[in-house]
Parts: C-alpha cells; sequence; structure tokens
C-alpha cells in the first residue's frame, strides 16, 4: 500500500462546477501537508499548505482531518485553467516530502 | 530570479551506457531532492541532501544509481550502465524552508 493515496480521476467536469479531491495517507507521524499542481510535461508546482482548521485561497479550499488522516482539495467555480494533475504531498519529521499519483482534472467549456 | 537548472532536458541514450543528469538548485536553498516520475509509479523521492550531506537514499533503486553533491550549487545524478526501465523524467528540487520545494524542468531519459 503507497504512504499517499489519492482518488483515481480523472475528473471531467464543465466550467463553474465545484470538483473536490481526496487523498489518505498511513504514516500517522506525518507533520506537514501539502497540495501541488502540475500541468502537461510541467514540474510540479506548491499550490497551497493545508493546515489543521482547514484554509482557504481564493477558490480553492484545502482540509486536514488528522484522526482520519484524510486531506481534501475542493475547487469552487472551475475554470478552464484549473485543468491539471493535483498532487498530495505529505511531509514526515524531517525534509522527506511523500507524492500521491496524482488526480488529474479536466475543466471542459 | 533563477529557478532550479536542469540539464540536458532531454536524454536518449543506449542500454549500458553511462548517464549522468545535472542540477543546479536555487541559490541560497539548503536541501536537494531528486525524484524520478514514470507514469506507473508516479513521483518517487530518490534521495536528498542537506547543506551537500546525503540524508536519506533509501529511494535509490539499486546500485547502479548514484548521487553527488560536490558544494552548495551543483548536483549530479548518475546511472551506469543505464537500461530501458530508468526511462523517467527525473526531477530536482530544492528548499530553503520545509514548506516549499521548488522544482527544475526535469530531464526526460530515454533508454533504448
Amino acid at each position: 500500500r503507497k504512504e499517499v493515496e489519492q482518488d483515481p480521476g480523472p475528473f471531467n467536469v464543465p466550467e463553474g462546477a465545484t470538483v473536490a479531491f481526496n487523498c489518505t495517507y498511513s504514516n500517522s507521524a506525518s507533520q506537514s501537508f501539502f497540495w501541488y499542481r502540475q500541468d502537461c510535461r510541467k514540474e510540479p508546482k506548491l499550490l497551497m499548505s493545508v493546515y489543521s482548521s482547514g484554509n482557504e485561497d481564493g477558490r480553492f479550499t484545502a482540509q486536514l482531518n488528522r484522526a482520519s488522516q484524510y486531506i481534501s482539495l475542493l475547487i469552487r467555480d472551475s475554470k478552464l485553467s484549473d485543468s491539471a494533475t493535483y498532487l498530495c504531498v505529505v511531509k514526515r519529521n524531517n525534509n522527506d516530502m511523500r507524492f500521491g499519483a496524482g488526480t488529474r482534472l479536466t475543466v471542459k467549456p | 530570479d533563477a529557478g532550479v537548472i536542469q540539464s540536458p532536458r532531454h536524454e536518449v541514450t543506449e542500454m549500458g551506457q553511462e548517464v549522468t543528469l545535472r542540477c543546479k538548485p536555487i541559490s541560497g536553498h539548503n536541501s536537494l531532492f531528486w525524484y524520478r516520475q514514470t507514469m506507473m509509479r508516479g513521483l518517487e523521492l530518490l534521495i536528498y541532501f542537506n547543506n551537500n550531506v546525503p540524508i536519506d537514499d533509501s529511494g535509490m533503486p539499486e546500485d547502479r544509481f548514484s548521487a553527488k553533491m560536490p558544494n552548495a550549487s551543483f548536483s549530479t545524478l548518475k546511472i551506469q550502465p543505464s537500461e530501458p526501465r530508468d526511462s523517467a523524467v527525473y526531477f530536482c528540487a530544492s528548499s530553503l524552508h520545509v514548506y516549499e520545494q521548488y522544482f527544475g524542468p526535469g530531464t526526460r531519459l530515454t533508454v533504448t
């Protein structure tokens, strides 16, 4: 079993839709959590950190449930430019970051 | 500001040949990471360095792979001898704080 598991996707949604991605992690000692975005044939880039209290950045909302070892990302009013692969990332108690396999999102007109 | 620089961007080589991938981290960053990405296995951490010292190389697939960081501004990942199953995109990333890693554009390696 992988340390970080994500929805397999792909998600195909129309513009303006709300879409949610889920992620679970197996290492209860994990300390920090992130969502990265990767465009096709590009490098991953940090989208947002995930805090225990939940956090919002514009149309994006991230939630963390430590008890269930579960992370989510909600995208509201999706845009064509949101089309990408979203990677769930979990950091252990050092610099070791583990990436999920990613969930591909395609937003269609 | 220059980001993480990787070279070459593309490499095509024959099985058995030595391959050397290069990375220049962002100036001032103290951690450097090497990743491999394939469709089947996703993004895998191979090795990472803190202050030029290898901290965890448990992700290095086998002895054919080696990585060095002789100074704060340069690192190499070497595969010798290369095999077709090594074909992947290899990313280098650097960070200063623990919250964000900055990735280079990657090296797309094809071993025939």
